[in-house]
């Protein structure tokens, strides 16, 4: 049974930038022909997709975040990670990794960042 | 402003039938991207409910259905139950966006 962990600061200042790492268990980051993805959910909110990378390294981004978020991957860790720079208030949310073929199949519990000073 | 347009809540009694859309346009679900819905339980991480339009996972009753026709997409619950009353999310593909979009999520009550 696969299982995703989240992990990283519950607070940020604004301005600064965003740092979660996702920790994949039950299973090799490698194996398999995936998607590994960063949803969010402001509170009261619906999903938004943040982006995805493939195990060859290859990203894709939501448009209107593309400018300030990187997703990396580490092999060795079966480790992925999320940076957002350049956070506001807007960006408070609950942050969920999750793998995908092409639905989300596996969740992470998701963790809660906020942007506050 | 979510892509893709899901009426904000629904409520039935137990025992009733309820029907959630999903509505997009011609870059999205007309154009014959899946839809998948995802149940979310109250202060939980969301559930894959229904995958490619009408297939359930392993686990998921029968209860629950999906269907697709022209730009929009519905999730049938036949015999609610008092343990059905979550958040539900439909998802598919933009490809203008070249992006994954979400609907809003819908509020199910059972009353």
């Amino acid at each position: 049974q696969v299982q995703l962990q989240e992990s990283g600061p519950g607070l940020v200042k604004p301005s600064q930038t965003l740092s979660l790492t996702c920790t994949v268990s039950g299973g090799s980051i490698s194996s398999g022909t995936y998607y590994w993805s960063w949803i969010r959910q402001p509170a009261g909110k619906g999903l938004e997709w943040i982006g995805r990378i493939y195990i060859s390294g290859s990203t894709e981004y939501n448009p209107s975040l593309r400018s300030r978020v990187t997703i990396s991957v580490d092999t060795s860790k079966n480790q992925f990670s999320l940076k957002l720079t350049s956070v506001t208030a807007a960006d408070t949310a609950v942050y969920y990794c999750a793998r995908a073929w092409s639905p989300v199949d596996y969740w992470g519990q998701g963790t809660l960042v906020t942007v506050s000073s | 402003q979510s892509v893709l347009t899901q009426p904000p809540s629904v409520s039935g009694a137990p025992g009733q039938r309820v029907t959630i859309s999903c509505t997009g346009n011609s870059s999205n679900i007309g154009a014959g991207f899946d839809v998948h819905w995802y149940q979310q339980l109250p202060g939980t991480a969301p559930k894959l409910l229904i995958y490619g339009n009408r297939n359930r996972p392993s686990g998921v009753p029968d209860r629950f259905s999906g269907s697709k026709s022209g730009t929009s997409a519905s999730l049938a619950i036949t015999g609610l139950q008092a343990e059905d009353e979550a958040d539900y999310h439909c998802q598919s593909f933009d490809s203008s966006l070249v992006a994954w979009v979400f609907g809003g999520g819908t509020k199910l009550t059972v009353l």
